[in-house]
């Protein structure tokens, strides 16, 4: 089955702590994306990668980093900088170089800090 | 900056009624605009998308309206079904962007049987 899966579903984190999500797609999609969904906020884009080896600040950027060695993956690293990380995290995937083509969605982490 | 606001952020239907979320957009360079739909502990999912060079798109029982000189779409769900019951989101992006998507704030809708 084609599709992106995010790992692990739960994710608990003490303060001071870095723990890395990972997102790995099988749809040969170039582009990648992280989002950060709220309650009451929608999704707001932390960092996306049109291509490997190269990344963009999204939206909400601060506390976060990611990597591209590999087509089919973009880890998220949540680092002891952001300040607010409870939260769920959706990695999607997209055809580049299309007009405005469809996002896939993974199925989340839920973060949580304890 | 929220550049895509969205309204109601809940809505209660009772089954076979018309469900009808809006969305307002600022970006006048913003040229796709989809709905997203998703399940609790899920991932949202396409639901139905529209151009600005039409005014409506229909798929089923749903469809989007479109107002480019309002900047207003919405989303408007027929003869709804308790399988509905989901929180729906609009979003917009701009064709240089892909799919790098704005999102308004989602609206739960729940279907009553």
């Amino acid at each position: 089955d084609g599709g992106i899966t995010q790992s692990p579903k739960y994710l608990f984190r003490k303060e001071g702590q870095n723990v890395t999500l990972s997102c790995e797609q099988n749809l040969n999609h170039d582009a990648m994306y992280w989002y950060r969904q709220d309650p009451g906020q929608g999704l707001r884009l932390i960092y996306y990668s049109q291509i490997v080896n190269d990344f963009q600040k999204g939206d909400i950027a601060e506390g976060y980093s990611v990597s591209r060695e590999k087509k089919e993956s973009f880890p998220l690293t949540v680092t002891s900088a952001q300040k607010n990380p409870t939260a769920f995290y959706l990695c999607a995937s997209s055809r580049r170089g299309a007009m405005n083509t469809e996002a896939f969605f993974g199925q989340g982490t839920r973060l949580t800090v304890v | 900056q929220q550049q895509v606001k969205q309204s109601p952020q809940s809505l209660i239907v009772q089954k076979g009624g018309i469900s009808i979320i809006n969305c307002a957009y600022e970006n006048t360079a913003f040229d796709y605009f989809p709905w997203y739909q998703q399940f609790p502990g899920k991932g949202p999912a396409l639901l139905i998308a529209i151009r600005p060079d039409v005014s409506e798109k229909k798929e089923g029982r749903f469809t989007i309206s479109f107002n480019k000189s309002a900047k207003q779409f919405s989303l408007h769900i027929m003869d709804s079904q308790p399988g509905d019951s989901a929180t729906y989101f609009c979003a917009a992006s701009k064709e240089t962007s892909g799919s790098r998507l704005t999102f308004g704030e989602g609206t739960q809708l729940t279907v009553n049987p």
